[in-house]
Order: structure tokens, then C-alpha cells, then sequence
């Protein structure tokens, strides 16, 4: 366990419809990441947070935005979703940058 | 900006062998590279890290090494096992910027 929580597990949905992935980091770290990962595909960033700023945007689309709260969790809400919005979505974490990013088990989001 | 680019894309080796991917990177002021596993259906993980003020770091059967003249680094796995199988990622990333940069992973297949 990595001290990383991720809600929900599995998400089954609807194109054209929204949801909202959560994040609990491991207590203490303040820095937050998103990641998506298509089917055998690498890690894309999409967005990072640290302790409560955006602080790095990678490829995120503007259908997506994300958000991190007062007491550290986050979330990355998806909007408008297309079939090719499926994939994995980790959320990771770390005490500050440059050091070890602990890893949520993932949000498998399947868009039908 | 910064480019981390990773090969091979799949390595596949007997086990027992070794298994080298590498990595390289292009912006010179790249100071920290991270390698992570990850195994099938699971999360990403540290497996080892090199900062730039150091050329080589081991951990049992697993080494990274960097050259920053050249701007690369490599991951040395020696005597691999079936349990070395998984996609492997390297990263780099600068102290003042906020992002891992990451390359596009290594699916490492360790054969009978």
C-alpha cells in the first residue's frame, strides 16, 4: 500500500456525461500529480498540484480541470467524455519535487 | 523543453542475463532521474533514482549509471528473473520546474 487513495476503483459511464475522480495523498506529502494511462500505453501528466496551487499543466485537455482542496486531497473532474477518454487516471504524490512520487492504485474509467 | 526519450521499447532477454535500457534526456539542467516498474495491472513504483551530482547507484541487481556529458542514464538489471517482467519507465526532471518528464517505457520480457 502506498499510502495513496484513490476513489472510485472502477467508473463505467456514458459519452457526453461527467464524473470526478478523488485523491488522498499520503499524509504529509504536498505535492499532487495527475496522470492518465491509455491501454499499453506510457504515463501522460496532465496536471500537478503543490499544496493547494497548479503548479505544472502537461497535456490536459480543456474538458478536463482538476483542483486541489485545503487539506491536501484532490480532484480531477472529466467532463463532455468521449470514447477515448478510457483509460487508467493515477494520481500520485510527494513530499516535495525532485523526490520519490508514491502512486494511487488508479481509476480505470470506461466510457461507453 | 525538456525531451526524455527511452530505449528499447521491448527488451526481451533469458533469464539470468542482463538487461540494459537507457535513456536520454536533453536539457542539461536535468538533475534528478527516476526509474520506475510497473507491473502488469498495478501501479507504478520507485525503483531506483540518481541525482546529478553522482554517476552510478546500485541496489542489489538493479544499477542506474549516468553520463551528464553525454545526457544520458541507463538501468542495468543483472541476473534477471521472471519477477523482473514489466514495463520500466525513467524520468528527469529540474529542482525549478515542477514536472517528471518522463519516456515512453520499456516492456521487459524475461524468458525461461
Amino acid at each position: 500500500d502506498s499510502g495513496v487513495t484513490q476513489t472510485p476503483k472502477h467508473l463505467i459511464t456514458a459519452t457526453g456525461q461527467r464524473v470526478t475522480l478523488r485523491c488522498s495523498p499520503r499524509s504529509g506529502d504536498l505535492s499532487v500529480y495527475w496522470y492518465q494511462q491509455s491501454l499499453d500505453q506510457g504515463l501522460q501528466f496532465l496536471i500537478q498540484y503543490y499544496n493547494g496551487e497548479e503548479r505544472a499543466k502537461g497535456n490536459i485537455l480543456e474538458r478536463f480541470s482538476a483542483q486541489q482542496f485545503p487539506d491536501l486531497h484532490s480532484e480531477l473532474n472529466l467532463s463532455s467524455l468521449e470514447l477515448g477518454d478510457s483509460a487508467l487516471y493515477f494520481c500520485a504524490s510527494s513530499v516535495k519535487v525532485n523526490t520519490e512520487a508514491f502512486f494511487g492504485q488508479g481509476t480505470r474509467l470506461t466510457v461507453v | 523543453g525538456e525531451n526524455v526519450e527511452q530505449h528499447p521499447s521491448t527488451l526481451s532477454v533469458q533469464e539470468g542475463d542482463s538487461a540494459v535500457i537507457k535513456c536520454t534526456y536533453s536539457d542539461s539542467a536535468s538533475n534528478y532521474f527516476p526509474w520506475y516498474k510497473q507491473e502488469l495491472g498495478k501501479r507504478p513504483q520507485l525503483i531506483i533514482d540518481i541525482r546529478s551530482n553522482v554517476g552510478e547507484k546500485k541496489d542489489q541487481r538493479i544499477a542506474v549509471t549516468l553520463n551528464k556529458t553525454a545526457k544520458h542514464f541507463s538501468l542495468h538489471i543483472t541476473e534477471t528473473q521472471p519477477e523482473d517482467s514489466a514495463v520500466y519507465f525513467c524520468a528527469a526532471s529540474i529542482d525549478s520546474n515542477y514536472q517528471l518528464i518522463w519516456g515512453a517505457g520499456t516492456k521487459l520480457i524475461i524468458k525461461p
